[in-house]
């Protein structure tokens, strides 16, 4: 079972560039989401995918988009990095959109740097 | 505004002894998670405690939900060095999760 894939495990990034952080799941989830992870701030909800075609705010937006193709993936995407988005990004599915009767679980994250 | 403060930060202590970690807020959950984060991996989801009052126990791990739902501990019996990680607490103040500032604990041979 591979579960909640996340690529790459590590980015470096100059001020400006662009990228895509990557998530794939295998569980037919209809529930994905995005969180970062700061020092002494626990994880913060960037956005999140209720089923295909449908995506959502979640507490820290700015400066991030995402799409929701297909049930499997849900890709984030950084449109001009900046280092405060230095962090570690965990992708997360769940069967379900009540996260307290649904399993969460999540990927291993991707370490982001932004220099 | 973080809603969840979690004691302490920091912990470390020998295998065998016990300890107790802390989840507060002013506000009232509907229910409350924990989960264990190893270094390198994310966050996994240990119990899910939804009534007030309510104490769950896995293993030598014993949670327990607060009276007035505010509150959360989480007491380990014995540590063991396998115990070792950042323990996250979360919870709903409304339909939407959120986690909580952590508590590393590093439990020595």
């Amino acid at each position: 079972n591979a579960g909640v894939t996340q690529t790459p495990k590590f980015q470096v990034l100059k001020t400006g560039q662009s990228m895509t952080l990557q998530c794939a799941q295998d569980m037919n989830h209809e529930y994905m989401s995005w969180y970062r992870q700061d020092p002494g701030m626990g994880l913060r909800l960037i956005h999140y995918s209720v089923g295909a075609g449908i995506t959502d705010q979640g507490e820290v937006p700015n400066g991030y988009n995402v799409s929701r193709s297909t049930t499997e993936d849900f890709p984030l995407r950084l449109l001009s990095a900046a280092p405060s988005q230095t962090s570690v990004y965990f992708c997360a599915s769940s069967y379900g959109a009540e996260l307290a009767k649904n399993i969460q679980y999540f990927g291993a994250g991707t370490r982001l740097s932004v220099l | 505004t973080q809603l969840l403060e979690q004691s302490p930060q920091f912990l470390s202590i020998q295998e065998g002894e016990n300890l107790t970690v802390y989840c507060n807020s002013s506000s009232v959950f509907s229910s409350l998670q924990w989960y264990r984060q190893e270094p390198g991996e994310g966050p996994v989801l240990l119990v899910t405690v939804v009534t007030g009052g309510e104490v769950k126990k896995l293993k030598r791990l014993t949670f327990q939900f607060g009276d007035a739902r505010k509150d959360s501990s989480l007491h380990i019996t014995a540590a063991q060095p396998g115990d070792t990680g950042l323990y996250l607490c979360a919870g709903f103040p409304t339909d939407k999760l959120i986690f909580g500032t952590g508590t590393r604990l590093q439990v020595f041979p």
